[in-house]
């Protein structure tokens, strides 16, 4: 089945404690995202990838860094986590970056930071 | 400022009643994306739509891109309880493909 997968769901961690949450897919997508969602807020895009050692900076990125040295994975890495980074948080992915592909989301990770 | 703007933000409304939602901008996007996501799922695609004035069907639900490509509409006939969810219009501005912005949702309920 096509999908993007992250882990973990759910996760309650403590402020300034190195949390990495994982995105793979299996469809073999250029092109890979990561989102937060907070109410009232919307989606807001974090980092996304173009391709293998590409990425860049969405709209928040402070406080996240990422990688990409496969194409297959993505992940989200909080080093010192603080409880404004509380959020619900999507990977998301495309074929490519272009106006006609749409995004294949993951199921979340909810995060709370104490 | 939210780039995109989504009305109404809630809608509930009983099985079988028709809905339209919206979603405006002042922008000029090169395209136009709808999500629908349900509680505890991440978003899943609905539509694109691309030229300006381009309408698509999808069973009971029609989506209309602006002529202008600023603004868009989602049209549900015969509601269902189904159709609960969380729709979400997103559009990349013209020369940013790789950034796609969200906006903030149309939360819909219906009822039997």
């Amino acid at each position: 089945e096509a999908q993007v997968t992250q882990n973990p769901r759910y996760l309650i961690t403590v402020t300034g404690k190195k949390l990495t949450v994982t995105c793979s897919q299996n469809m073999n997508h250029e092109y890979m995202s990561w989102y937060r969602q907070d109410p009232g807020l919307g989606l807001r895009q974090i980092y996304y990838s173009m391709n293998v050692e590409v990425t860049d900076k969405g709209d928040v990125p402070e406080g996240y860094k990422v990688s990409r040295k496969e194409k297959r994975n993505f992940p989200l890495i909080l080093e010192s986590p603080s409880p404004n980074q509380t959020s619900l948080y999507f990977c998301a992915s495309s074929l490519l970056a272009g106006v006609n592909y749409g995004y294949t989301f993951g199921s979340g990770t909810r995060l709370t930071v104490v | 400022t939210q780039l995109l703007e989504q009305s109404p933000q809630f809608l509930s409304i009983q099985e079988g009643e028709n809905l339209t939602v919206y979603c405006n901008s002042s922008s000029v996007f090169s395209s136009l994306q709808w999500y629908r996501q349900e509680p505890g799922e991440g978003p899943v695609l609905l539509v694109t739509v691309v030229t300006g004035g381009e309408v698509k069907k999808l069973k009971r639900l029609t989506f209309q891109f602006g002529d202008a490509r600023k603004d868009s509409s989602l049209h549900i006939t015969a509601a269902q309880p189904g159709d609960t969810g969380l729709y979400l219009c997103a559009a990349r501005k013209t020369g940013t493909a790789s950034k796609l912005t969200f906006g903030t949702g149309t939360r819909l309920q219906v009822t039997l």
